[in-house]
């Protein structure tokens, strides 16, 4: 099972920022917050990941809280080429916990002109 | 500097038949995790490969299996198939435990 919680969609008017929110209250200390996104049939995307520290990358940033039991992902400045769904999910990078990736529902972001 | 290939992009079988996926992996990677993804559904991890061994398998039955290559492509066999192994099957790659990058996938159907 998934060790994240996300709300099932969301919605964003374009050029405004997109705040997706990601529960992971059973994360350990070795596990990583990912974040994918899939535009619909195609393969995820890889966006940014991070352990404890806020991340940014050309794409997006990530905000962890203190407690690491919950993060957001920021898309700055929302298009519509960024509606798809949008997946958290926590991973260890030992290398034999470190394999697989955890897909939960993901939450579904629209972004409306 | 290519990403992730898979072939065929589509594919069309029927019940009891047998179908091979290929995976070419992105350049410097030389992990192959496999995945399933059903209509309206997350990727479900099917296994991964490194080192041309399979390291982590997830719930799926011996109908699938896989194999890599040394060159780190891969490929995915499914066995006796069954309606409900219609889906999209997905294949990600990585440099060890690092970030995984997928393909754009192939969608099996069958009938």
């Amino acid at each position: 099972d998934a060790k994240t919680t996300q709300p099932p969609s969301m919605d964003c008017a374009e050029g405004r920022a997109a705040n997706l929110p990601c529960n992971h209250s059973t994360i350990s200390g070795n596990e990583y917050v990912y974040w994918y996104r899939q535009i619909h049939s195609q393969g995820p995307q890889y966006i940014i990941h991070g352990l404890k520290n806020n991340e940014t990358n050309e794409m997006a940033s990530l905000i962890i809280t203190e407690d690491r039991k919950s993060s957001t992902l920021i898309l700055p400045h929302a298009t519509l080429r960024d509606t798809a769904v949008y997946y958290c999910i926590v991973r260890s990078h030992q290398y034999n916990q470190g394999g697989k990736l955890i897909f939960g529902q993901g939450t579904e972001l629209s972004v409306k002109p | 500097d290519a990403g992730v290939t898979q072939s065929p992009t589509h594919l069309i079988k029927t019940r009891g038949q047998q179908v091979t996926l290929r995976c070419s992996p992105k350049s410097g990677h030389d992990t192959v995790s496999w995945y399933q993804q059903a209509l309206g559904q997350g990727p479900q991890f099917i296994f991964q490969y490194y080192e041309e061994e399979e390291r982590q398998r997830g719930n799926f039955p011996d109908r699938f299996s896989g194999h890599q290559f040394p060159n780190y492509s891969s490929e995915l066999n499914v066995n006796a198939l069954l309606l409900g192994d219609s889906a999209l099957y997905l294949c990600a790659s990585s440099r060890r435990g690092n970030e995984q990058f997928f393909g754009p996938g192939t969608r099996l159907t069958v009938l």
